[in-house]
């Protein structure tokens, strides 16, 4: 079956700095790749996403790369802020209906 | 733009009890999906819908559950008998178009304890 793995589970910053989270697939029919944002008790955001034909995208503080040859995408957020601290879900899509398969989260702590 | 509705937000029951969940998804939005959220973990596809029609059920524990997504609008979500291993968050998303990247928007959620 399709495969998911983030890395790292946590990942503690201080404010300011700069947080990466990797995410790699096994289905290399995976077309679509977004990251989505879940703070606690509610539910998740998309917050960037990228498609098959784009190397990265970013939109202000938040990146998003892709590597299909290594089947990995990567979050990365700058100057990172308290508000930032959250778990944060990769979820490449599988097949051919949009499904969704989401990793087991990052746990982000942004300490001031 | 009104977002995912969802109801009720908590639910507690005991073992072997049936629980339904309801969802009313974006206007317009063709795609609705239930999720299965343990704590601690991700989102798990429980089961898809296109219109009224079943994309992807293929995690769906059918002994126990079942779904249905009447008129191709609303959705309902059924536990029966229900198992402590039940305990999560059903979360209901919905998305544009079915065999495109668009984006899924949740709603809230439903918590479940099963005691």
């Amino acid at each position: 079956g399709e495969n998911v793995e983030q890395h790292p589970s946590t990942l503690s910053v201080q404010e300011g700095d700069s947080a990466v989270i990797k995410c790699t697939y096994s289905d290399s029919a995976s077309n679509y790749f977004p990251w989505y944002k879940q703070e606690l008790g509610k539910r998740p955001q998309l917050i960037i996403d990228i498609r098959s034909n784009v190397g990265e995208k970013k939109d202000q503080r938040i990146a998003v790369t892709l590597n299909k040859t290594a089947k990995h995408f990567s979050l990365h957020i700058t100057e990172t802020q308290p508000e930032d601290s959250a778990v944060y879900f990769c979820a490449p899509s599988v097949g051919g209906y949009n499904k969704l398969i989401f990793g087991a989260g990052t746990r982000l702590a942004v300490h001031p | 733009e009104a977002g995912v509705a969802q109801s009720p937000r908590y639910k507690i029951i005991e073992k072997r009890q049936s629980v339904a969940f309801w969802c009313n998804p974006i206007s317009g939005h063709a795609t609705l999906y239930w999720y299965q959220q343990i704590l601690g973990q991700g989102p798990k596809l429980l089961i898809q819908f296109q219109n009224n029609g079943v994309v992807d059920d293929s995690q769906l524990p059918k002994d126990r559950f079942s779904a249905e997504r009447l008129k191709g609008v609303d959705s309902t979500l059924k536990i029966q008998p229900a198992k402590l291993e039940d305990s999560a968050v059903y979360l209901c998303a919905s998305s544009l178009l079915l065999g495109s990247a668009y984006e899924q928007y949740f709603g809230p959620g439903t918590r479940l304890t099963v005691t």
